[in-house]
């Protein structure tokens, strides 16, 4: 099974911050990388897809980039609304494993 | 709107069953893979399986292989997760999920199974 790590697993940060959030791949999986925020109480939401592509509705200071075994998430400019829980998850290969979850707190 | 409507879960007693449902509208149904997503109490997300659109291909987490079966309905737009022999590790909220190019970009609210004594 491909093991995902995320990095941190919890931060403090302030409103206006950059935030940036890693993951790491046990092996390649190509841009097969997604990436979900999930609030408490609540379903998880998808932000990016295929490393890199902003979902539809999701604001543009939310971005990811990588490919192969390192991946990032960053959000420029931290916003109330944004601190939560983030996922990553891989759909290179089956199990579609996610990884352990960021969560983002307020300073 | 798409919307996806998990229901079926609950309080069951260790090596008992449970069969969940999601009921899917605002597309065509018959089109998309769909997921199962776990998700314990305060612990992070568990792919648990995946069925193609017309129910050809199925897979399983090794955690609940021989134990759940995956299952889909495209006449009647619903997703099942029938849950054989339960066990207290898999207690937790149940999300069912929409998959569109090995992305998940539709969750339901979730339901939660409660395994215990």
């Amino acid at each position: 099974d491909i093991q995902m790590t995320q990095s941190p697993s919890s931060l403090s940060a302030s409103v206006g911050d950059r935030v940036t959030i890693t993951c790491r791949a046990s092996q390649s999986i190509s841009s097969y990388l997604n990436w979900y925020q999930q609030k408490p109480g609540k379903a998880p939401k998808l932000l990016i897809f295929a490393a890199s592509s902003l979902q539809s509705g999701v604001p543009s200071r939310f971005s990811g980039s990588g490919s192969g075994t390192d991946f990032t998430l960053t959000i420029t400019s931290l916003q109330p609304e944004d601190f939560a829980t983030y996922y990553c998850q891989q759909s290179y290969g089956t199990p579609r494993t996610f990884g352990q979850g960021t969560k983002v707190e307020i300073k | 709107e798409v919307q996806l409507v998990e229901s079926g879960g609950g309080l069951v007693q260790p090596g008992g069953s449970l069969r969940l449902s999601c009921a899917a509208s605002g597309f065509t149904f018959s089109s998309y893979e769909m997921n199962w997503v776990r998700q314990a109490p305060g612990k992070g997300l568990e792919w648990v399986s995946y069925i193609s659109s017309s129910g050809s291909t199925i897979y399983y987490a090794d955690s609940v292989k021989g134990r759940f079966t995956i299952s889909r309905d495209n006449a009647k737009n619903s997703l099942y997760l029938q849950m054989n022999s339960l066990r207290a590790e898999d207690t937790a909220v149940y999300y069912c999920t929409r998959e569109l190019m090995r992305f998940l970009g539709y969750w339901g609210q979730g339901t939660l199974v409660t395994v215990s004594s």
